[in-house]
């Protein structure tokens, strides 16, 4: 079952903060974040861990609710250069198979 | 330069035909990965390999073919018996099949059918 994040889609002026959220309904063990520019391959942001502490990657941070199923990643005064679409890779405990979430699109604005 | 390549960028293919997609990578990876990405989705794994000589069915594998046979190589093989196979293809590999371990993208080949 493929993951789903919200929102789909957000549009951010540069400075203001956003929050994208990814939920599985199964139990998960890690979690990948990436992002992709337009027509690119998608880049390695962080990845979390069960149990594991929250993770940085410069002015974005991730977290993992185990209770929920769920990671959040956090983008804190966002820049032009964080547009493109952001990707959760999920793995569930044991199956050494990754899937990724539907996807959200974050477009900043000068 | 360490790497995944993949090859072509852009492929164009008549309907009915097979194609196979090329990803190479000297990182000396075990795991390699092939993902399928439609507009405006999230990547969907077609199959993977966790070591030479070996590979397993993703979610969406019906009408496609893979073969390891060297640890730097992953072909992808569409067939015909692959519907809607216009979509763009990612080639990933990681050093492990951990959960601990990052996936490396290739650049990607978009494929068109007419």
């Amino acid at each position: 079952q493929q993951p789903v994040q919200s929102p789909q889609a957000v549009i951010l002026r540069e400075g203001e903060d956003a929050v994208i959220n990814c939920s599985s309904s199964k139990a998960l063990y890690s979690v990948h974040w990436y992002r992709q520019k337009h027509g690119e391959a998608p880049v390695f942001l962080m990845i979390l861990l069960k149990g594991g502490e929250q993770m940085r990657h410069e002015k974005i941070s991730a977290s993992f609710n185990e209770k929920k199923q769920q990671s959040s990643l956090y983008l804190t005064a966002s820049q032009l250069s964080y547009s493109g679409t952001y990707f959760c890779g999920t793995e569930t405990s044991g199956t050494y198979k990754y899937i990724f979430g539907t996807g959200t699109r974050l477009k900043v604005l000068a | 330069d360490g790497g995944i390549t993949q090859s072509p960028k852009y492929l164009f293919r008549k309907e009915g035909q097979n194609v196979t997609l090329s990803c190479e990578q000297n990182l000396n990876h075990d795991a390699m990965y092939w993902y399928r990405q439609d507009p405006g989705q999230g990547l969907r794994l077609i199959y993977y390999s966790q070591i030479v000589n070996d590979f397993q069915k993703g979610d969406i594998a019906e009408g496609y073919s893979v073969s390891r046979e060297k640890k730097e190589s992953f072909p992808l093989t569409v067939t015909s018996a692959q519907k809607n196979p216009t979509a763009f293809y990612l080639c990933a590999a990681s050093v492990g099949g951990s959960p601990l371990d990052t996936q490396y993208f290739g650049p990607g080949t978009r494929l068109t059918v007419l």
